[in-house]
């Protein structure tokens, strides 16, 4: 059974760091796509970021909103895709989505969720 | 970006109805294109990638089709387990989704 578990959210000031991971198992990690998707009941659902396989070189992109803030990576030795989140803004409040798949823009597989709230 | 909209933004329809959800992209993405199912709650689902691609486990009164700008998602005979949020979202370029069609059942 494919399953993928976020993990790291909560409640953050702006201005500071969280690091999400993302823990899977059922599926042959080193050979997907991971992806960030995030989810607010105002802008609806959001792509953020995404790392490929190391097969295809293991790059990655982000979108403009978190570019040069957010860096994505992955441990294949683990099996866990992390999300580190830098100089949060109120914006980045939402629910964050791990989500894996065998090319980058097609979101197969996903987790429950974590939510992350940037507030005073 | 490439935006996406979808159309209507809610049905409601019957047991058993037909029920066709339309996706348009502001410039061609061929066919780039995935929808996914998302009750509340939960994560979404992929339903169907590549346009018309049925994913494994997907029943089969799920369609899809189109390519370009214009798309959509038929759901041939409408389950009361068919009620749900669904988004379609390309993967051509930087990658955007729709805003989601709510569909009840009457």
């Amino acid at each position: 059974e494919v399953q993928l578990v976020e993990s790291g959210g909560g409640l953050v000031q702006p201005g500071r760091s969280l690091r999400l991971s993302c823990t899977t198992a059922g599926f042959p990690f080193d050979d997907y796509a991971l992806s960030w998707v995030r989810q607010t009941p105002e802008r609806g659902l959001e792509w953020v970021s995404f790392i490929r396989s190391k097969a295809y070189g293991g790059t990655a992109d982000y979108a403009a909103s978190v570019k040069g803030r957010f860096t994505i990576s992955r441990d294949d030795s683990k099996s866990i895709a992390y999300l580190q989140m830098n100089s949060l803004e109120s914006e980045d409040t939402a629910v964050y989505y791990c989500s894996a798949g065998h090319l980058p823009g097609t979101f197969a597989h996903w987790g429950q969720g974590s939510p992350v709230t940037v507030s005073t | 970006d490439i935006q996406m909209t979808q159309s209507p933004s809610s049905l409601s329809a019957s047991v058993g109805d037909r029920v066709t959800i339309t996706c348009r992209a502001s410039q061609s993405i061929s066919d780039y294109l995935n929808w996914y199912q998302q009750k509340p709650g939960k994560a979404p689902e992929l339903l169907i990638s590549d346009a018309s691609s049925l994913q494994s486990g997907v029943p089969l009164r799920f369609s899809g089709s189109g390519s370009g700008t214009s798309f959509t998602l038929t759901i041939s005979s409408l389950q009361p387990e068919d009620s749900a949020t669904y988004y379609c979202q390309q993967s051509y370029d930087v990658f955007t989704f729709g805003p989601g069609t709510k569909v009840d059942i009457k």
